[in-house]
């Protein structure tokens, strides 16, 4: 079947810092991949996305490039503020699936000063 | 312009009780999707709307749960007789289509909270 599994959190970090969040995926056929940010109070909005392996998505200062050989989409950020502070999720979309999106189950995201 | 909007923002309700939960997704956008997150389960997927037709209903977590959309447009998500499982902030999103390539986004809106007492 289809899933999406990204490491545990919360992840504290200090300002500045780098990060990696992992997410690798298991699919049927070949997906789009997806890493949604939820900002505390707000609602889930589209951080990035690749549609092909080897794509690097790209927004924010965060990246992530789809690797298809370790079925793997890790999001990274070099230097990390605390209004970064927000849950991340990974997912994944079958194409001719109607669409429908595969999260993870989210990591949540602490910047300290 | 307008994004997703759903109603109501936060909803109480007793065990046993029937409960609306609405969505207006974004103008012109054919497709609609539900998604409910809970902490036990993530977020998952509960159903999909192409229009007023809804070929995929395969995560409504059991019959308790039914969803409507009329004139291409508003969609009402129903839970009958509540459960306490069922408390969970349930999202709702919309897209241009769900065919024509890869790259259509899923607009979310800022869900209604559920909370079963």
């Amino acid at each position: 079947g289809n899933s999406v599994t990204q490491m545990e959190g919360p992840v504290t970090l200090s300002e500045e810092a780098f990060l990696t969040i992992n997410c690798t995926y298991t699919a049927t056929g070949y997906p789009s991949l997806f890493w949604y940010v939820q900002y505390p109070g707000e609602g889930l909005q589209l951080l990035l996305k690749a549609t092909k392996a080897d794509d690097k998505g790209s927004n924010k200062g965060f990246e992530a490039t789809y690797r298809k050989e370790t079925t793997s989409f890790h999001l990274e950020k070099g230097s990390v503020q605390v209004s970064d502070s927000a849950v991340y999720f990974c997912a994944l979309r079958i194409s001719g699936g109607y669409n429908k999106l595969i999260f993870g189950a989210g990591t949540r995201l602490a910047v300290h000063p | 312009g307008a994004g997703v909007s759903q109603s109501p923002s936060n909803k109480v309700t007793e065990k046993g009780k029937d409960v609306e939960l609405r969505c207006d997704p974004i103008s012109g956008h054919t497709a609609l999707y539900w998604y409910r997150q809970s902490l036990g389960q993530g977020l998952e997927f509960l159903i999909y709307f192409q229009g007023n037709s809804a070929p995929d209903k395969s995560g409504l977590p059991s019959d308790r749960f039914s969803a409507e959309r009329t004139g291409g447009s508003v969609s009402t998500l129903t839970i009958q007789r509540t459960q306490q499982e069922d408390s969970a902030v349930y999202l709702c999103a919309s897209s241009p289509s769900s065919t024509g390539g890869p790259s259509y986004e899923q607009y979310f809106g800022p869900g209604t909270r559920l909370t079963v007492t």
